[in-house]
């Protein structure tokens, strides 16, 4: 499994764009970039995936660098609703047992 | 959204006892996966299971743990003999479509406390 390297805590004002980082200098060449999140008190939940190329979705967009060993998980507008911990999970397409890591805890300040 | 259920929302049980979680994934899908947490740490897997088989399972699901499908409906989580350090949120999970693929829907959980 790659190891990842991400913050413990972010901080953000609401409505202002947050950029989460996430270091995978290991990641094979097959593996995707998932990223999830966790809520307070609920189960963890999707939020977007990517392989090579960025990707946007309605709840972030995910940026990810030309020699893949690292990406930014951006929220646009971030809201008091997406505090929350963030969790960069390299892995690959037909193995989707989720390795979770500590994850960044993102706090945001109304 | 696909919605995963768990039964029940929190179970509290005495050491040594056996304890059954359920979940209801998503219709029909054939791929589930058990996670736990235990508090204030990470979320770590425990076991994939697919077609009736376990695909894949961590060094924490020991033979004090099973999963079986008893029914086309519905997936269990069975520990034995409970152990004080079980206690924990027990996640399940599955895809989003019929396949493997790379969007997991997790239920709500169940939290496990073991006195």
């Amino acid at each position: 499994d790659a190891k990842t390297t991400q913050p413990n805590s972010m901080e953000s004002n609401e409505e202002e764009p947050v950029h989460l980082p996430c270091n995978h200098s290991t990641i094979s060449g097959t593996d995707y970039i998932h990223w999830y999140r966790q809520l307070p008190s609920q189960g963890p939940e999707y939020v977007i995936h990517g392989l090579t190329s960025n990707v946007n979705n309605r709840m972030a967009s995910l940026a990810i660098a030309e020699d893949r060993k690292s990406s930014t998980l951006i929220l646009h507008r971030a809201t008091l609703r997406d505090a929350a911990v963030y969790y960069c999970i390299p892995g690959g397409y037909n193995n989707n047992d989720m390795r979770f890591g500590a994850g960044t805890r993102l706090t945001v300040k109304p | 959204e696909p919605e995963v259920t768990q039964t029940p929302s929190h179970q509290v049980t005495q050491m040594g006892q056996e304890v059954i979680l359920r979940c209801v994934p998503i219709s029909n899908h054939l791929y589930f996966y058990w996670y736990r947490q235990i508090l204030g740490q990470k979320v770590e897997f425990l076991v994939s299971f697919y077609n009736n088989e376990i695909s894949e399972k961590s060094e924490i699901f020991d033979d004090q743990f099973s999963v079986e499908r008893p029914d086309g409906s519905n997936f269990t989580l069975k520990i034995r003999s409970t152990k004080l350090e079980d206690s924990a949120m027990y996640f399940c999970a599955t895809p989003g479509g019929l396949g493997v693929g790379n969007e997991q829907f997790f239920g709500p959980g169940t939290r496990l406390t073991v006195l």
